[in-house]
């Protein structure tokens, strides 16, 4: 699976917009982007993935650019229970390796 | 919908004894996966079954673990005997696997489990 980056941290105020980037150059045709978040004590949670376009679901967006290098996932009104680890993966589906791949983050404060 | 049920939430044990962890997939999911993590290692898989079928258990740390899931809604991790190097959170994830693209898989509350 291909590697990504992702800064440490971020700040954002409550009812802003949370843009978290995701840098993932090497990553090949068949895979995908996925982002799960974990918050203190608790389970991953998975937030949403795609291939190439964007996709929206209740919880967040997911913006991935052309080339695939990179992609965004954006809480659109950012809530203090939103203070969170996120991980962004990279993956395939393809043979028996179904591990996910969770890498150190972004640790995501919601500021009130 | 109920999720991916786990427990006991938190375990406490002395070294030497065994401990046995429960994890209840998501209704209809065929695969079950078992993940630990601690601040050391991060999050690390240990073992996943397909339809029940342990399919890769390369992840298991030694003989003392073991895992079995006797029917579609049921698995253990058994860790005999303990140490305590074994505390950890242990999470359990199901998922329905298609062979393509849908393999996201959902994570239980986990087990926090330490050995004194």
């Amino acid at each position: 699976d291909a590697k990504t980056t992702q800064p440490p941290s971020m700040d954002c105020a409550e009812g802003r917009a949370a843009n978290l980037p995701c840098n993932h150059s090497t990553i090949s045709g068949n895979e995908y982007v996925y982002w799960y978040r974990q918050i203190h004590s608790q389970g991953p949670q998975y937030i949403i993935h795609g291939l190439k376009n964007n996709e929206t679901n209740e919880m967040a967006s997911l913006i991935i650019t052309e080339d695939r290098k990179s992609s965004t996932l954006i809480l659109p009104h950012a809530t203090l229970r939103d203070t969170a680890v996120y991980y962004c993966i990279v993956r395939a589906f393809s043979g028996s390796a179904r591990q996910l791949t969770f890498g150190s983050g972004t640790q995501l404060t919601v500021l009130p | 919908d109920a999720g991916v049920i786990q427990s006991p939430r938190h375990e406490v044990t002395e070294m030497g004894q065994e401990v046995t962890l429960r994890c209840k997939p998501i209704s209809g999911h065929n695969s079950l996966f078992w993940y630990r993590q601690t601040m050391m290692r991060g999050l690390e898989l240990l073992i996943y079954f397909n339809n029940n079928v342990p399919i890769d258990d390369s992840g298991m740390p030694e003989d003392r673990f073991s895992a079995k899931m006797p029917n579609a809604s049921f698995s253990t991790l058994k860790i005999q005997p303990s140490e305590p190097r074994d505390s950890a959170v242990y999470f359990c994830a199901s998922s329905l696997w298609g062979g393509r693209d849908t393999d996201t898989q959902y994570f239980g509350p986990g087990t926090r489990l330490t050995v004194l």
